[in-house]
């Protein structure tokens, strides 16, 4: 079963607009970890926030994760026409001596020029 | 550093036929990753492994066999393909996980896999 799951399912935004997507996970974690996709590309990696932690920051991004309410959201701020892409939010849990990441649906991101 | 390579990029298989999807990783990870990615949904994991040698199995297993015989190296195999394993397969590799490491995954381009 997915784990996560984004929130919204797409959103489109002028170039300029800060987006923001939301991820809700069911279990406990160790991190929570977000990916980027392009069209018809592997998923890279973009920022990780560990459970006790409840903001990061790397250049236009911004995360955020609540424990409490099993929830992250990632915030990109002044958004460009590359930003165009889908976002996967990654639930990361250790369990029997491995270590698993479980991916929601993502968000699709577009960003008008 | 080529990072993680997959072969073959495309495939077209009918239904019955084998095949094995190869993945390379020159990054010395321990640990290395098969999933399935279906229009509309994330990736689900297929089968992973933690070290040479080693294989497990994750979501959703049946129908595929692993296996890890170099530790740079992890092959996916389809012994009898079936129509719903029409899907894009990414491979991925991270380091072992330990507290305070960064656990993140580096991805192939994946394999996009028609089955008819």
């Amino acid at each position: 079963s997915q784990q996560g799951e984004e929130d919204p399912q797409a959103l489109s935004i002028q170039e300029g607009e800060n987006a923001t997507m939301n991820c809700s996970y069911k279990t406990s974690i160790n991190n929570l970890q977000w990916y980027r996709q392009n069209s018809g590309r592997g998923l890279v990696h973009l920022i990780l926030i560990r459970s006790n932690e409840r903001e990061k920051h790397s250049g236009r991004l911004r995360v955020t994760l609540d424990t409490s309410k099993k929830s992250s959201s990632l915030l990109i701020t002044a958004s460009r026409a590359a930003d165009t892409a889908s976002y996967f939010c990654a639930a990361g849990n250790s369990g029997a001596g491995s270590y698993q990441l479980t991916f929601g649906k993502g968000t699709k991101l577009s960003v008008i020029p | 550093n080529a990072g993680v390579t997959q072969t073959p990029k495309f495939r077209v298989l009918k239904t019955g036929q084998s095949m094995t999807l190869l993945c390379a990783q020159d990054m010395n990870h321990e640990y290395m990753y098969w999933y399935r990615q279906d229009p509309g949904m994330g990736l689900r994991l297929i089968h992973y492994s933690v070290g040479e040698g080693t294989t497990a199995k994750g979501e959703v297993p049946d129908g595929y066999n692993v296996s890890r015989l170099k530790k740079q190296n992890f092959l996916l195999g389809l012994e009898s393909a079936a129509p719903s394993q029409t899907s894009v397969y990414f491979c991925a590799s991270s380091y072992s996980w330990r507290e305070g490491f960064q656990e993140t995954q580096y991805f192939g381009p994946g394999t996009r896999l028609l089955v008819l």
